[in-house]
């Protein structure tokens, strides 16, 4: 199994720009999340999913799209990139305890590092 | 709403113990602990979901206060390869799966 991938690595963007980061995980999790991780600050939720076709807010979700067409992937949009989005973004994914009994703990991607200029 | 960590850094000789408190202003459900080294995604070390309720793997363990709203992570005989920035995430309700990340503590061990 891979886990949970997240492409691209790495990426510059200039502000005004956009792009879609994606996120994949073939552990059949139901639910998905977004993270931004910048110094002294922690992560941060950005937005989350828990189950296909359904997203949610999360603390700093200004900014930010996202959508779960398929329940392996979550993506995560930005329509105009500002340096302030300058971070490294983390994808995790878990399962629902209480849908499949499972304990819940979030399995992260290897983050992209995302620079705008 | 952020959950306070204390300390935010702690220097140890390897062999030495540290803990690390997570404190939450918020009535919790469950607190999950991982680590994070440098570069790398955060690894789950574990979750506690009752109040009092303690948990160990090797020589790392939790507690639980829910009264208190606060949890502690102790890490005993402290190894090199336990040196990374330790995060708590804090649950408010179990129905979310919605974690709050305190800012991590960073602990270096050495040799």
């Amino acid at each position: 199994n891979a886990g949970v991938t997240q492409t691209p690595k790495f990426r510059v963007l200039k502000t005004g720009q956009s792009m879609t980061l994606l996120c994949a995980q073939d552990m059949n999790h139901e639910y998905m999340y977004w993270y931004r991780q910048d110094p002294g600050m922690g992560l941060r939720l950005i937005h989350y999913s828990v189950g296909e076709g359904t997203t949610a807010k999360g603390e700093v979700p200004d900014g930010y799209n996202v959508s779960r067409l398929k329940k392996q992937n979550f993506l995560l949009g930005l329509e105009s990139a500002a340096p302030s989005q300058t971070s490294v973004y983390f994808c995790a994914s878990s399962y629902s305890f209480y849908t499949s009994g499972k304990n819940n703990e979030q399995f992260f991607g290897p983050g992209t590092r995302l620079t705008v200029l | 709403q952020q959950p306070v960590q204390s300390p935010q850094a702690v220097i140890l000789r390897e062999g030495e113990d540290a803990v690390i408190n997570c404190s939450s202003s918020k009535a919790l459900y469950s607190v999950h602990w991982y680590r994070q080294k440098h570069g790398e995604a955060p690894i789950f070390l574990m979750i506690l979901l009752k109040g009092g309720e303690q948990k160990g793997h090797d020589k790392i363990s939790a507690s639980f206060n829910e009264k208190k709203q606060q949890s502690s992570l102790y890490l005993t005989a402290s190894q090199l390869s336990y040196s990374g920035t330790y995060f708590c995430g804090t649950e408010k309700s179990g129905a979310t799966n919605k974690l709050i990340f305190g800012t991590g503590t960073l602990l270096a061990v050495q040799p």
